[in-house]
């Protein structure tokens, strides 16, 4: 697609059930990120693929949280065992450029995430 | 490490005000830098950037220069209007980290008639 894509755009789930957040990023984008976005707060960085480096996963709030990124393409994050401090707006976005800093990210629309 | 800080919101303005959101940033070396806005129920998107000193982003009415001897880059616009209402995001990336993209906390906009 022309743009980076998540699914699904909303997900409820109960509490202590697990989640996997899905992201396609734009094609032949090397760098993707995963950020957190709670009501009314700024962006909270979780977890950040640039290539065939090892992640930076600095972000990452808890050891329930977790994320990979297959074929240096799509993304999953996934959380475990969900708390109701987990609802947020999840964002993914990319960027291309490997080794460069000069590119601008591209953002998803985000999946909101809310936990009963 | 990388960082950036803007000005806490929100900042409340009567349109055709002169608008200005501070960010300062801390970085080794020079980055780029971004300023990103979130429209009421839109997703993210870049509004202007500059990549080395002295560098003058500009886009919609709304300009930034990146001051190094500072380490700032304020955002500003002559003339707001109701439909520059949303949350504004200062941002910057590299050198280091590998790039990483690093975003200030945001700071909210509402213009009035």
């Amino acid at each position: 697609g022309a743009g980076v894509s998540q699914s699904p755009s909303n997900k409820v789930t109960e509490k202590g059930k697990d989640v996997e957040l899905r992201c396609d990023p734009i094609s032949g984008h090397t760098a993707l990120y995963w950020y957190r976005q709670s009501l009314g707060q700024g962006l909270e960085f979780l977890i950040y693929f640039q290539g065939n480096s090892a992640p930076d996963k600095s972000g990452l709030p808890s050891d329930r949280f977790s994320a990979e990124r297959t074929g240096g393409s799509v993304s999953t994050l996934t959380i475990q065992r969900t708390q109701q401090e987990d609802s947020a707006v999840y964002l993914c976005a990319s960027s291309s450029g490997q080794g460069t800093m000069n590119t601008e990210a591209f953002f998803g629309q985000g999946t909101r995430l809310t936990v009963v | 490490g990388n960082s950036v800080t803007q000005m806490e919101g929100p900042v409340t303005l009567s349109e055709e005000a002169f608008l200005t959101i501070n960010c300062t940033y801390t970085a080794t070396g020079y980055p780029s830098l971004f300023w990103y806005v979130q429209y009421p129920g839109e997703g993210l998107q870049l509004l202007l950037k500059a990549t080395k000193a002295d560098d003058k982003g500009s886009n919609k009415g709304f300009e930034a220069t990146y001051r190094k001897e500072t380490t700032s880059f304020h955002l500003e616009k002559g003339s707001v209007q109701v439909s520059d209402s949303a949350v504004y995001f200062c941002a910057l990336r590299g050198p280091g980290g590998y790039n990483k993209l690093i975003f200030g906390a945001g700071t909210r906009l509402a213009v009035h008639p």
